[in-house]
């Protein structure tokens, strides 16, 4: 199994409005990612967490709040979002870089997220 | 971590082979370059990743000279199907960030 799984593909949510992103891999990454994606932009980093902790945080609103439950699963919880951050949201994990093939990120296919 | 300096947009024509070239002057002792190419509204996809010289897959060759200031991703005898948008990213620990990338376009 070489797949990232994120749900929903699709959210449109208002301003007050509480809902949270699912991402899923059964590869046994340790290492898992949120990027932000606007169109005909690259990713941004967002999050990242390595062996279930919370290793890189790019001053990123507290209205996106990352959790990882266990090693398999990471969750982007949103709250009081802007029309701004509508975007595709992109789930990504990897083997930690002291192990295995560094480097290589595997990516879900993202959830798109409106906001009105 | 390495900035990452690539062309906006690159042409092409089917079959002929596309070299795209990433600079990378700050780069750090432990930082390895990696590539990737993204498709319309989906996730980026893993091509390539080296150190240094040269590195070959199934799918495309990473040059890296001696400096490591620069790398070039080649593509051999493109098709219709590798029009997309190829990045190069700095790497280090896993700290993963995307530059600007190159949108190539490739034509019959």
């Amino acid at each position: 199994d070489t797949e990232v799984t994120q749900t929903p593909k699709h959210l449109v949510m208002g301003m007050t409005n509480k809902k949270s992103l699912k991402c899923e891999q059964h590869m046994g990454h340790r290492a898992m990612y949120w990027y932000k994606q606007k169109a005909k932009k690259p990713p941004e980093l967002m999050f990242v967490y390595s062996y279930e902790k919370l290793s890189i945080n790019e001053s990123v609103p507290s209205r996106f709040s990352p959790e990882c439950p266990n090693s398999s699963l990471l969750n982007l919880h949103l709250h009081a979002l802007q029309p701004e951050d509508s975007a595709l949201y992109l789930c990504a994990s990897s083997q930690p870089s002291a192990r295995g093939k560094v480097g290589e990120l595997f990516f879900g296919e993202g959830s798109r997220l409106t906001v009105l | 971590l390495a900035k990452t300096t690539q062309p906006i947009s690159m042409d092409s024509y089917e079959g002929q082979e596309v070299n795209i070239t990433c600079s990378h002057n700050n780069i750090a002792t432990n930082d390895y370059i990696t590539w990737y190419q993204q498709f319309p509204s989906q996730g980026p996809r893993f091509i390539i990743q080296g150190y240094k010289t040269k590195v070959t897959n199934e799918v495309a060759s990473l040059f890296i000279p001696a400096d490591r200031k620069s790398s070039t991703l080649s593509l051999p005898r493109v098709s219709l199907s590798d029009t997309a948008v190829y990045y190069c990213l700095g790497y280090n620990n896993n700290d993963m960030r995307f530059g600007a990338g190159t949108r190539l376009t490739v034509k019959p």
